[in-house]
């Protein structure tokens, strides 16, 4: 089974830009997926394919992918985006999450 | 817009089964071509991809879960539910419905699974 490795923090200033790593093998075959949870709240799917936003989600957040390691970019960082970070994608064996990413706004 | 809802019990002995259901609202589970997957999080850790299923019934299975878990599909009551046998306190966690993969979309709102005497 593959492995996705995230940063287990980030900061960033109100209003600017942040990117969120995620490296993993898989990601050389597959796109990553990108998931918000803040807490008490289930996760929330903000980036999808190959950089695809649901209905609902802010245009500040975008995703790129480069060989093995895919990204999660806020360009205009706002208080509201503080929250749990995860990324997800395929596998052998069917899905698998990266560790997490908590961001800070300061 | 389809929406997701888990439900069963909250608390569950060591050494027995934990038990499941999702059941699905505002869509038909076997209208277009979805997997539905079940995730958990123990508190204060990260997400874990437990399993997922197909509505025609093929499964897949994190294999550090396999011997223990099963995935099953119910067309007629748009539900689909989970089983994960020979439970620990390593099994305390919220557990999540969601449709997919590729992407998972939506998510239920979760419920948490307390394994203890």
């Amino acid at each position: 089974s593959s492995e996705l490795t995230q940063d287990p923090a980030v900061s960033v200033a109100l209003g600017q830009t942040v990117r969120i790593t995620c490296q993993g093998d898989s990601l050389r075959s597959y796109y990553a997926s990108w998931y918000q949870q803040k807490p008490g709240q289930a996760p929330v799917l903000v980036i999808y394919g190959k950089n695809n936003r649901p209905s609902g989600i802010p245009d500040r957040f975008s995703g790129s992918s480069s060989g093995n390691t895919a990204s999660l970019t806020i360009t205009g960082a706002q208080a509201e985006d503080e929250a749990d970070y995860y990324c997800n994608s395929r596998d052998s064996s069917g899905k698998v999450f990266g560790g997490g990413t908590k961001l800070t706004v300061l | 817009q389809v929406q997701l809802q888990e439900s069963g019990p909250g608390l569950v002995k060591p050494s027995q089964t934990l038990s499941l259901t999702c059941t699905v609202s505002g869509g038909s589970i076997s209208s277009g071509s979805y997997y539905w997957s079940w995730i958990r999080q123990p508190a204060g850790k990260g997400l874990e991809w437990i399993g997922r299923i197909y509505t025609s019934g093929s499964t897949n299975y994190n294999p550090s879960l396999k011997s223990r878990v099963t995935i099953s599909v119910d067309t007629s009551k748009n539900q689909f539910s989970l089983k994960l046998s020979s439970v620990t306190a390593a099994d305390t966690a919220v557990y999540y419905c969601a449709r997919g993969p590729p992407e998972l979309h939506p998510w239920g709102q979760g419920t948490l699974v307390t394994v203890s005497s």
